[in-house]
C-alpha cells in the first residue's frame, strides 16, 4: 500500500514567488493534516481537513497560506508570496476517520527554502 | 495552553548503554501522549501510545501524570536506534485521531 507522498521533495524559491505543495494521502484516508517545522523549532500544526473540509486551520500562520482539498483527495498548500521566514520542512498527514486507536501516517515532507 | 518540552537537543550514548529520552508536558487535562521517531532518510513515524502500554523495539515509556512526564527508556541502546526522536501530545480522542503538538525533539545518537 503506498503511503502519504508529497511533492516537491525539495523546493527553492525566491521571496516574493509562489509555491505550491502538494499532499497524496493513503487512499480512503479522510482525515488530512499539514504540520510545518521551521528551523530549531517545534513541529507545528498548521491545519486539519475532514474530506473536504477544513476542520481546523488555528494553525496557519496568516493569510498568505492557502490551502485546500479538493474532492476530498490530494490537498495542496500554496503559499503566496513567500517570505524568509516561511523556510522550513511541510509535513502532511492522514488517518482514517475512526476509533481511538486511529494512527496519522506522515509523509516524508517537502523542504522549502526561500531566499 | 498546551505544550511539550524536550529538554535534551543531543544525547550521545555508548552501544549497551542505557537510555533516557526527557519528554514533559503542560496540558489542562488527560492528553494523549506519544512518541515519533524519525530514522535517517525516513519519515516521521509512530513509535508508541501511552494508551497502548506497549514495547516496541524494546523502548518503553511511562506516563508519570504527577510530574506530567512521559520519559522514553530503554535499557539497552543499539546502534538502530540512532535517530530524532519527538514526544508528542494530541487531545483526548472523540473518535479519531487529533491534532498533534509536538516537543522540539531529541537526535539519539548511539555511538558503537
Amino acid at each position: 500500500e503506498a503511503g502519504v507522498t508529497q511533492f516537491p521533495s525539495h523546493s527553492v524559491i525566491e521571496k516574493g514567488q509562489t509555491v505550491t505543495l502538494r499532499c497524496d494521502p493513503i487512499s480512503g484516508h479522510d482525515n488530512l493534516y499539514w504540520y510545518r517545522r521551521v528551523m530549531g523549532k517545534e513541529i507545528k500544526f498548521l491545519l486539519h481537513f475532514v474530506k473536504e473540509s477544513k476542520q481546523d486551520e488555528s494553525g496557519m500562520p496568516n493569510n498568505r497560506f492557502l490551502a485546500e482539498r479538493t474532492g476530498g483527495t490530494y490537498s495542496t498548500l500554496k503559499v503566496q508570496p513567500a517570505e524568509l521566514e516561511d523556510s522550513g520542512v511541510y509535513f502532511c498527514a492522514s488517518s482514517p476517520l475512526g476509533g481511538p486507536n486511529t494512527e496519522a501516517f506522515f509523509g516524508q515532507g517537502t523542504r522549502l527554502t526561500v531566499v | 495552553a498546551q505544550r511539550v518540552t524536550q529538554p535534551e537537543k543531543l544525547l550521545s550514548v555508548f552501544k549497551g548503554a542505557p537510555v533516557e529520552l526527557k519528554c514533559n508536558y503542560s496540558y489542562s487535562g488527560s492528553p494523549e501522549l506519544f512518541w515519533y521517531v524519525q530514522y535517517s532518510r525516513q519519515r516521521l513515524q509512530l513509535l508508541l501510545r501511552h494508551i497502548s502500554r506497549e514495547s516496541i523495539k524494546g523502548f518503553t515509556a511511562d506516563l508519570n501524570k504527577g510530574e506530567t512526564s512521559f520519559h522514553l527508556k530503554k535499557p539497552f541502546a543499539q546502534e538502530e536506534d540512532s535517530a530524532m526522536y519527538y514526544c508528542a501530545l494530541s487531545p483526548p480522542r472523540s473518535g479519531g485521531y487529533q491534532k498533534v503538538t509536538f516537543g522540539t525533539g531529541t537526535k539519539l545518537q548511539v555511538i558503537p
